[in-house]
């Protein structure tokens, strides 16, 4: 089974700008792979950020966008918001209707 | 309103059968496929597969092919999560969420190019001695 990575863990101050990436064990992440980003905040099911790497999910702030940066999908957060810690997790499309999340990242911003 | 309404939590022993729902309702069932994903306790989501709306086409991810069977029921818009004979690593919230579909040449996939757009609210599988 593919492996996706993830940081486990990242700071931003509030404010701040931060990049979370999602890659691949032994492989390029591009856009071939759809990626989404889900933000999960305790007891909550996930909810959709971006998706099919950089199209924003209904209602979602404009501070969220997606992209490919190098051989990695990129969330970053420009200005970052106390409301936005939570956990945050990639997911590729790997063909034939399968798809992988990353092990997500735990974002604290302080 | 678009909601996927999962059945309630579960406490079972190892060793038994368990099988869990999650009901669609608001739109038309057959437009998108349904997929699983698990999170065990404080660790991520881990995609396990995903049905046709029909249940004539599962896929699994490998780690879970053979562990778990997905089906679904068109007539009552509903699909499921079942296992023969549970372990107690399979402690975890099964969240389900809709994919939409798309159809070429007669062959229907889950489309790759959008999310997983609504999920349920999870149901709670406890498998302890």
């Amino acid at each position: 089974q593919p492996v996706v990575t993830q940081e486990p863990v990242l700071s931003v101050s509030p404010g701040g700008t931060v990049t979370l990436t999602c890659g691949l064990v032994s492989a390029t992440v591009s856009a071939a792979y759809y990626p989404s980003w889900y933000q999960q905040t305790p007891g909550q099911a996930p909810r959709t950020l971006i998706y099919s790497t950089n199209v924003p999910s209904s209602g979602v702030p404009i501070r969220f966008s997606g992209s490919i940066l190098g051989d990695k999908a990129a969330l970053t957060i420009t200005g970052a918001q106390v409301t936005d810690e939570s956990h945050y997790y990639c997911v590729l499309y790997m063909g034939s209707g399968f798809w992988v999340f990353g092990g997500g990242t735990k974002l604290t911003v302080l | 309103e678009v909601q996927l309404v999962q059945s309630g939590a579960e406490v079972k022993t190892p060793g038994e059968s368990l099988k869990i729902s999650c009901q669609a309702s608001g739109y038309n069932f057959s437009t998108h496929w349904i997929a699983w994903v698990r999170q065990r306790p404080g660790k991520g989501l881990e995609w396990m597969g995903i049905i046709s709306p029909g249940g004539s086409d599962v896929r699994y991810s490998p780690s879970f092919q053979g562990q778990v069977t997905i089906s679904a029921d068109k007539s009552v818009a509903t699909a499921y999560l079942r296992w023969s004979s549970l372990k107690t690593s399979d402690t975890a919230m099964y969240y389900c969420a809709r994919q939409e579909g798309f159809c070429s040449r007669a062959t229907c996939y889950p489309n790759y190019y959008y999310d997983m757009d609504v999920w349920g609210r999870g149901t709670t599988v406890t498998v302890s001695s």
